[in-house]
């Protein structure tokens, strides 16, 4: 398998430009998870789906931020609009409810917000 | 909730040399334990896990750790540091049942020394 698929790797763009991140889960889980690492707060969770529906969103930091999973082999994560303070780097992860839950990542989407 | 502590920031070693990184976790119920590495501008890869058994997991290149319940701890460990090793290790629990969140710690950064 591939792994976790995220595009784009790089993003700049200019505050108050809507952002779409994106993500592809490893084939057969059933778990996804969204991430985002700062130097300042380190790696937090942002959101869940289970079976493409979401089960934990607590982590979103406002409404400006949005996630879908249309389904088992697509998500996004959605900024609009954008504020340089969203800078940091975002990861995308799955996990399998047959397995020990871990999880894989993807290798991040590094946002620059300007 | 669970919780993960990582006391220290940053551990240096000599090459050779054997490597710990400290792991304390806070969870109701026997903890899922995992340990990832993240190498610069990628993402977390899955080292090993704690889920029954055995107290002393062996995982990925040549790491080793050990779940000890009394202290609720599970530290990383290396007999012989390669310098390759230079990078950041996260110590994360999940709880047996309810969510499926990972408690994540802040990290330590490990630097191996030639």
């Amino acid at each position: 398998d591939a792994g976790v698929i995220q595009s784009p790797r790089h993003e700049v763009t200019e505050m108050g430009q809507e952002v779409t991140l994106r993500c592809k889960p490893i084939s057969g889980h059933d778990y996804l998870f969204w991430y985002r690492q700062t130097m300042m707060r380190g790696l937090e969770l942002l959101i869940y789906f289970n079976n493409n529906v979401p089960i934990d969103d607590s982590g979103m930091p406002e409404d400006r931020f949005s996630a879908k999973m249309p389904n088992a082999s697509f998500s996004t994560l959605k900024i609009q609009p954008s504020e340089p303070r969203d800078s940091a780097v975002y990861f995308c992860a799955s996990s399998y409810s047959g397995s020990s839950y871990e999880q894989y990542f993807g290798p991040g989407t590094r946002l620059t917000v300007t | 909730a669970q919780s993960v502590a990582q006391p220290e920031d940053q551990v240096n070693v000599a090459e050779g040399n054997p490597l710990t990184v400290k792991c304390t976790y806070s969870v109701s119920g026997n903890p899922y334990l995992f340990w990832y590495v993240q190498y610069p501008n990628r993402g977390l890869q899955f080292l090993l896990k704690y889920i029954t058994g055995d107290n002393l997991v062996k995982g990925s290149y040549g790491f080793e750790a050990e779940f000890n319940k009394s202290q609720t701890s599970f530290h990383l460990k290396k007999p012989s540091a390669l310098v390759s090793d230079s990078a950041l290790y996260f110590c994360a629990v999940r709880a047996p049942y309810g969510n499926n969140r990972l408690a994540f710690g802040k990290g330590n950064q490990v630097v191996v020394i030639p």
